[in-house]
């Protein structure tokens, strides 16, 4: 099992340019979950998706940031336009439904924007 | 970039020796806790877990212990190695809520 997979690892962006993130859960997983983390507030729920439909979308910060799952195996995270105070690390994490709640990490994304 | 950060309470301990890490949390409603460690650089990794209806459970050289009562956790680590060297998230979920919230963290530093 390969784990949560998610690219890029490190992504250095303009202000006002595009940034997408991708992750792909683990295989028979079926919630997503996108957290961002910072040093001034921690690991943050962005986003989750159960059997590929998004449930709780109220930690997106705002309509710059959008996130689909087009199927099971596969879900981005966008932002448009990315702004410096994004800068932080996106984590993607999935799970099993009735296995408990332990979440499977991704090494996540190092997003940088100058 | 940012001129304030959160304040990681941290916890230095003599290799070989237990760690104790503890957490509170505020939510009386939360039934379902995990404790997870972060090395530099790589997501949280799953340590152990534990429901509402136990108040400890026991894993490999771990102990997470639950009181309902004052809202704490804490995450036992017996004869504590330099790879524990990390910091440690609690978090928490309640009833059919499948998103867990996480504490702020704390560093644990093995000293040789």
């Amino acid at each position: 099992d390969a784990g949560v997979i998610q690219s890029p690892r490190h992504e250095v962006t303009e202000m006002g340019q595009e940034v997408t993130l991708r992750c792909k859960p683990i295989s028979g997983h079926n919630s997503l979950f996108w957290y961002r983390q910072t040093m001034m507030r921690g690991l943050e729920l962005l986003i989750y998706f159960n059997n590929n439909v998004p449930i709780d979308d109220s930690g997106m910060p705002e309509d710059r940031f959008s996130a689909k799952m087009p199927n099971a195996s596969f879900s981005t995270l966008k932002i448009q336009p990315s702004e410096p105070r994004d800068s932080a690390v996106y984590f993607c994490a999935s799970s099993l439904a009735g296995t408990g709640y332990g979440y499977t990490f991704g090494s996540g994304t190092r997003l940088t924007v100058v | 970039g940012e001129s304030v950060g959160l304040h990681l309470p941290t916890l230095s301990v003599q290799e070989g020796d237990n760690s104790i890490i503890n957490c509170a949390y505020s939510n009386s409603a939360s039934d379902y806790f995990i404790w997870y460690k972060q090395e530099s650089g790589k997501g949280p990794q799953f340590i152990i877990d534990i429901r509402s209806n136990m108040d400890k459970r026991q894993g490999q050289r771990v102990t997470v212990l639950l009181n309902k009562t004052v809202k704490h956790l804490s995450l036992q680590i017996a004869a504590t190695q330099p790879g524990d060297s990390a910091v440690y998230f609690c978090a928490e979920s309640a009833g059919s809520a499948r998103q867990l919230t996480f504490g702020s963290g704390t560093q644990l530093t093995v000293l040789p």
